[in-house]
């Protein structure tokens, strides 16, 4: 039961930008930070993006995060086909006292 | 380089419990400000986040699950366990354990910071 809403599928060519989209509520989004994570098939998901910007050690700034309002988004830029994988965002929900996760987006590099 | 593990069946039956555990090596499950959680993604679908637990054994559930889960600790054995009753084919899942780092500040906490990630376990629920 997705409270996070993003779309199904992004694509791009090599070296463009893909801007993917993470719609909540003010129950999550609107009070809390996001997260955000890369799943590769076949593999467990890996943290991309911590407190709605920031990026853990050894994730390429390709990548960037932000918040605004009850929404949220992950950018990323100078696409390469190792991007190809389902991107989650993630939150806590205050209502629901839990977290939540998104819907996901299939990203893939044409 | 903290690593987890999931153990358990792959195949549970209708009605019944689906009990897993997650190891912990490379580091104490008891040391540093972490909880530890369930997570689990039925094939080609989202993720969903189950439950998850504190060293100290409080425990914090997704409350669409709330009634048939428990997660336990065993520092001892530096594992932690997830219990799911009464199962039916839509339990059918992979599920991962991961670290989640308490992410406080302002006198909040966030997250979920989930690194590392298990590798994943598929349990099917099937008669």
């Amino acid at each position: 039961q997705s409270v996070l809403t993003q779309p199904p599928s992004a694509s791009g060519t090599p070296g463009q930008r893909v801007t993917i989209s993470c719609s909540g509520s003010r129950s999550n989004i609107g009070s809390n930070y996001v997260y955000w994570y890369q799943q590769i098939p076949g593999t467990a998901p890996k943290l991309l993006i911590y407190r709605n910007n920031q990026r853990p050690s050894g994730v390429p700034d390709r990548f960037s995060g932000s918040k605004s309002g009850t929404s949220a988004s992950l950018a990323i830029s100078g696409l390469r086909s190792e991007d190809e994988a389902d991107y989650y965002c993630a939150a806590w929900d205050d209502s629901l006292s839990g977290y939540v996760f998104g819907t996901g987006t299939k990203v893939t590099v044409l | 380089q903290v690593q987890l593990q999931e153990s358990g069946p792959g195949l549970v039956k209708p009605s019944q419990t689906l009990s897993l555990t997650c190891t912990v090596s490379g580091g104490s499950i008891s040391s540093g400000s972490y909880y530890w959680s369930w997570i689990r993604q039925p094939a080609g679908k989202g993720l969903e986040w189950i439950g998850r637990i504190y060293t100290s054994g409080s425990t914090k559930y997704n409350p669409s699950l709330k009634s048939r889960v428990t997660i336990s600790v065993d520092t001892s054995k530096n594992q932690f366990s997830l219990r799911l009753s009464s199962v039916t084919a839509a339990d059918t899942a992979v599920y991962y354990c991961a670290r989640d780092e308490l992410d406080c500040s302002g006198g909040s906490c966030y997250g979920p910071l989930f690194d590392p990630w298990g590798q994943g376990t598929l349990v099917t629920v099937s008669s």
